[in-house]
């Protein structure tokens, strides 16, 4: 199997509060992972790609100082948007390449983040 | 930058009746991966395509490569309430670009009882 773990699945939070997402692979080890935000009715938008040991590479427009990745094994990577702002509410879905990058990616059942 | 065409954007039809939906692309992909998601839920993997001309079933529904790794279909035939869903092409570039996926913009499918 290629089974993905995120947690939490969903948090409500006040405005200036920073959340940490978590994104485990139970079943294999992950050197690469994926953060991707998904807006309603719309589909996946890659914020970012997460490698074990070195720093993430994030997409163009996506604040790396807003979204902090940490890969520090090979089956956790953690998203934390720090001082969330409502608009920053949003499903944020993780996934994972299993073995040495091939495809497909195995996606994680998300995280619904409301900023109030 | 690869774009990823997906059509149609949104389908609502019977109980019974069957469906296509294109995934089209000027790029080449490595590989094309279908996915079906539920609301509030992360996309479940259903196929992945690699060689070109290849077609792969699954059940009711029928994944198809082109030729050339450009475009992939999904027809379903004779749908179930239960395929209701999101409906997610995404492709793999080759060489360096192969452990991202570029995604279509989704098909939204509503099958009425």
């Amino acid at each position: 199997g290629a089974v993905v773990s995120q947690h939490p699945s969903w948090v409500i939070c006040k405005s200036g509060t920073s959340v940490k997402i978590e994104c485990r692979s139970l079943d294999f080890q992950a050197t690469t992972m994926f953060w991707y935000r998904q807006f309603p009715k719309q589909s996946l938008m890659l914020m970012a790609t997460s490698n074990e040991g070195s720093k993430a590479t994030y997409e163009q427009g996506v604040e790396k100082d807003k979204f902090l990745i940490n890969h520090a094994s090979l089956t956790l990577s953690t998203l934390t948007v720090t001082s969330a702002h409502p608009e920053d509410s949003s499903f944020y879905i993780c996934s994972a390449l299993k073995g040495q990058g091939k495809q497909p990616q195995h996606f994680g059942d998300g995280t619904r983040l409301s900023i109030l | 930058t690869q774009l990823l065409e997906q059509s149609p954007q949104f389908l609502s039809i019977q109980e019974g009746e069957n469906l296509t939906v294109y995934c089209n692309s000027s790029s080449v992909f490595s590989s094309l991966q279908w996915y079906r998601q539920e609301p509030g839920e992360g996309p479940v993997l259903l196929v992945t395509v690699v060689t070109g001309g290849e077609v792969k079933k699954l059940k009711r529904l029928t994944f198809q490569f082109g030729d050339a790794r450009k475009d992939s279909s999904l027809h379903i035939t004779a749908a179930q309430p239960g395929d209701t869903g999101l409906y997610l092409c995404a492709g793999a570039a080759g060489g360096a670009g192969s452990y991202q996926l570029t995604f279509g913009k989704g098909t939204k499918l509503s099958v009425i009882p």
